[in-house]
């Protein structure tokens, strides 16, 4: 079965870059139409969604937030990392590692989707 | 301020229906497939409808999901008291070279 799981830093001081890593089991980020991606949630609960790396190693980024995320996926570690830059305050959330995949009969990056999340880290950002 | 708009909250009694709606635009799920997202109290969100209206192996059927233009329902029939949780939706969005964008989410209470 399909399991993930976040690990990181619990607490970063403003300014710090972010780095957490996704471990995951059951399936491997090289086979096509599967990809793995990153949502985290606010403290007041609203989702947003991060990055995403595909099998080919496409990826997508956040508009917003582009500038200050990279991720990169390590097939042999059945590992996917979220680095971000300039940690600020309203960063302080719970961030998911999500697997992701290709709908059936469809083609491009809109035909992914999130059907298993990990268990979520939840990440201070505090002086 | 999420992209996508839901209520804040909805509520029923046990055995009612009650409808979650998801409010977007042309280039989200006027386009895109729209997916549900379940977060019971303490977990994390659970997949309940994708591609619109199907559901997962495991979803009851009591959970349904339909589209229309650029807004989606997300409809729970038979309501029990392990529904209560926050239900997000979710869609593609093909503004900005594509990018996903979640609703606010919406907490049931099941009273």
């Amino acid at each position: 079965q399909i399991t993930l799981k976040e690990s990181g830093p619990t607490l970063v001081k403003p300014t710090q870059t972010l780095t957490l890593t996704c471990t995951f089991s059951g399936f491997s980020v090289s086979t096509s139409g599967v990809g793995v991606g990153w949502i985290r949630q606010t403290p007041g609960k609203a989702l947003e969604w991060l990055a995403l790396i595909y099998w080919d190693d496409d990826k997508r980024y956040s508009p917003s937030l582009k500038s200050r995320l990279t991720i990169t996926k390590d097939t042999s570690k059945n590992q996917v990392v979220l680095t971000m830059t300039n940690m600020d305050p309203v960063d302080t959330a719970t961030f998911y590692c999500v697997h992701s995949v290709r709908g059936k009969g469809c083609s491009g990056s809109m035909c992914y989707f999130f059907d298993y999340w990990g268990q979520g880290t939840l990440v201070t950002v505090s002086s | 301020q999420s992209v996508l708009t839901q209520p804040p909250s909805a509520s029923g009694t046990p055995g009612q229906s009650v409808a979650i709606s998801c409010s977007g635009s042309s280039s989200n799920i006027g386009s895109n497939y729209v997916y549900w997202y379940q977060q019971l109290p303490g977990t994390a969100p659970k997949l309940l409808i994708y591609r619109n209206n199907q559901r997962p192996s495991g979803v009851p059927d009591r959970f349904s999901g339909s589209k229309s233009d650029t807004s989606a329902s997300l409809a729970i029939s038979g309501l029990r008291s392990e529904d209560e949780a926050d239900y997000y939706c979710a869609a593609w969005d093909d503004g900005l070279s594509g990018h996903w964008v979640f609703g606010g989410g919406t907490k049931l209470t099941v009273l």
